[in-house]
């Protein structure tokens, strides 16, 4: 099992940019989530899907952030225009959901985002 | 979402147990205890959870009060690769949404 894959591991990037953020969750896993970390907010939950659809948005800071799934192994978190107080280090997850609250969700080792 | 409380850091020396705590005063009857930590430059990773009764596994120990409103995460034998930080979530059976809240969390440094 290679777990939760995210790429890049890191992105640098200059404000106005679009920024696009991939995963590939654990096969199997029909939920995952997008999270953002910062020093100054912690973890917050952007978004979730369920079995490909977008369940729960009401993380995503605006309009510029949008994320899809197109199909059960892959999903894309995008920024665009991309601004400097975007930077943080953005987690996908994902679990089984069938067996809530007992599925533990799995992270990846996140992407490092920069806008400068 | 119920709400938890934990200590913004603690210390530890290296082969000691440690007791991380976590408040859950209005936690519901539905709610599952999780903890999760996070390692340096890493994802969270999943570390024990329980309901009612007291937990174990190979990585911790899961001490949770008779009243359910608190609860205490146990490393029995803490090591230099456990210095990270701890979160303390409580995770709702009923609304069954999967996702988790995660709040500041317990740094716990050990020191050799």
């Amino acid at each position: 099992d290679a777990g939760v894959i995210q790429s890049p591991r890191h992105e640098v990037t200059e404000m106005g940019q679009e920024v696009t953020l991939r995963c590939k969750p654990i096969s199997g896993h029909d939920y995952l989530f997008w999270y953002r970390q910062t020093m100054m907010r912690g973890l917050e939950l952007l978004i979730y899907f369920n079995n490909n659809v977008p369940i729960d948005d009401s993380g995503m800071p605006e309009d510029r952030f949008s994320a899809k799934m197109p199909n059960a192994s892959f999903s894309t978190l995008k920024i665009q225009p991309s601004e400097p107080r975007d930077s943080a280090v953005y987690f996908c997850a994902s679990t089984r959901g069938r067996k809530i609250p007992h599925s533990p969700l799995h992270f990846g080792n996140g992407t490092r985002l920069t806008v400068t | 979402d119920a709400k938890t409380t934990q200590p913004n850091s603690m210390e530890s020396n290296e082969e000691e147990p440690v007791h991380l705590p976590c408040n859950h005063s209005t936690i519901s009857g539905t709610d599952y205890i999780h903890w999760y930590r996070q390692l340096p430059s890493q994802g969270p990773e999943y570390v024990i959870h329980g309901l009612t009764s007291n937990v174990n596994n190979r990585m911790a120990s899961l001490a949770i009060a008779e009243d359910r409103k608190s609860s205490t995460l146990i490393l029995h034998r803490a090591t230099l690769r456990d210095a990270a930080v701890y979160y303390c979530i409580l995770r709702d059976v009923a609304g069954s949404q999967g996702n988790l809240i995660f709040g500041k969390g317990t740094k716990l440094s050990v020191k050799p």
